[in-house]
């Protein structure tokens, strides 16, 4: 059973508008919510992390934002851009003793379009 | 540093032969995660290390697969024998001990058994 979810494989957005990417979780241990980019043939790259006791966290043109009640964070982007493109993987983690381990949604492929 | 180095870069090897995927985290961190994508899964995580030691490999598919790390600087990942729904991308990824704080992956190592 996935304990983080991210029901959107795809998601495609027009150049200067707003991506808004979506991710549900289940276990309610979870304190620790994370962000990340996937380029073709590369690693996954952090992007940006929230903790448990917030519900917002900005950084540049990223913005996430964790609602707890309802296990649910999101994404946005704005404005979208082109080199914006690429899976986007939400994770999320708990602390288990000395043990802290990401689990991770499937994916979601952005497409910025010019 | 150079970031966490994964090699080879591609494999692609016959079903039943052995294949070993090689790690060399960043120096420095005391976590070490090795995780498979796949289209339908996403990305899993099949064992982690924390100083050399084994935490959980609940992750592992198979007995097939096995995992080591004789030192802080290097970790194999060892699949016996290898058969074609093993093809996928392994990646391993690295971080540091406090809490809070993100994993840094390497490039990935394409393996494909035909």
């Amino acid at each position: 059973d996935q304990q983080v979810k991210q029901n959107s494989p795809s998601l495609s957005v027009q150049e200067g508008r707003i991506s808004i990417l979506n991710c549900d979780y289940t276990n309610s241990m979870f304190d620790y919510f994370l962000w990340y980019k996937k380029y073709p043939a590369e690693g996954p790259t952090f992007l940006i992390s929230i903790s448990s006791i917030k519900d917002k966290n900005e950084d540049g043109r990223f913005t996430v934002f964790l609602n707890k009640s309802a296990k649910h964070l999101s994404l946005h982007i704005v404005p979208s851009q082109p080199g914006d493109s690429a899976v986007y993987f939400c994770a999320a983690s708990w602390s288990s003793g000395s043990a802290r381990q990401l689990t991770f949604g499937s994916g979601t492929q952005l497409t910025v379009l010019p | 540093d150079a970031g966490v180095i994964q090699s080879p870069r591609h494999e692609v090897t016959e079903m039943g032969q052995e294949v070993t995927l090689r790690c060399k985290p960043i120096s420095g961190h005391d976590y070490l995660f090795w995780y498979r994508q796949t289209m339908m899964r996403g990305l899993e995580l099949l064992i982690y290390f924390n100083n050399n030691v084994p935490i959980d490999d609940s992750g592992m598919p198979e007995d097939r697969f096995s995992a080591k790390m004789p030192n802080a600087s290097f970790s194999t990942l060892k699949i016996q024998p290898s058969e074609p729904r093993d093809s996928a991308v392994y990646f391993c990824a690295s971080s540091l001990e406090q809490q809070n704080t993100e994993a840094f992956f390497g490039q990935g190592t394409r393996l494909t058994v035909v």
